[in-house]
């Protein structure tokens, strides 16, 4: 069972470059979800996707934007990365919005 | 607005002795409750849930937990730990539309 897919799991990037990370998730999951962990700060949520279709921001939605491609995917695009930006990102689904998650194993993410 | 707090940043505690980390939440109606941890460069795994029914629940690695309404808790314990258990546990709840997780606490187990 693959579960929550992210890809890539590490990456580097100049400041002003642009990237999209990917999420797949095979669980027939409805709801799905972005979030970045920094040391001291825990999880935070950037966006999310309660069904296939819709998107809505979380709590640090500025500098990023998401596309809900299908039912399986959704992707998480940096624009113009910063510095800011370095973190750790986790893709996360449930099979409803509110209801226990499935992670994947995270992206990490360096902006120099 | 839902919240999720973890009193203790770290916790240690001796291989072979019990151990308890505290979560306690703030949830309108009935909660759902959730413990995650997460292994060094890993992404978090599902532990336990409480959802209804016992408060005892029973979880992966020999992990549990109690739902204590009146206290708004949802500990997590083991009887017995073991080095492989130090990570990093994170407690979430939800009201059955928004998810809130806690900001994790540090869990040493020294051998």
């Amino acid at each position: 069972n693959a579960g929550v897919t992210q890809t890539p799991k590490f990456q580097v990037l100049k400041t002003g470059q642009s990237m999209t990370l990917q999420c797949a998730q095979d669980m027939n999951h409805n709801s799905m979800y972005w979030y970045r962990q920094d040391p001291g700060m825990g999880l935070r949520l950037i966006y999310y996707s309660a069904s296939e279709g819709t998107t809505d921001k979380g709590e640090v939605p500025n500098g990023y934007n998401v596309s809900r491609l299908n039912k399986r995917e959704f992707s998480l695009r940096l624009e113009s990365a910063a510095p800011s930006q370095t973190s750790v990102y986790f893709c996360a689904s449930s099979p409803r919005a509110g209801y226990g998650y499935t992670f994947g194993s995270g992206t990490r993410l360096t902006v120099v | 607005a839902q919240s999720v707090a973890q009193p203790e940043d770290q916790v240690n505690v001796a291989e072979g002795n019990p151990l308890t980390v505290k979560c306690t939440y703030s949830v309108s109606g009935n909660p759902y409750l959730f413990w995650y941890v997460q292994y060094p460069n890993r992404g978090l795994q599902f532990l336990l849930k409480y959802i209804t029914g016992d408060n005892l629940v029973k979880g992966s690695y020999g992990f549990e937990a109690e739902f204590n309404k009146s206290q708004t808790s949802f500990h997590l314990k083991k009887p017995s730990a073991l080095v492989s258990d130090s990570a990093l546990y994170f407690c979430a709840a939800s009201d059955g539309q928004n998810f809130v997780f806690g900001p994790g606490t540090r869990l040493s187990v020294l051998p």
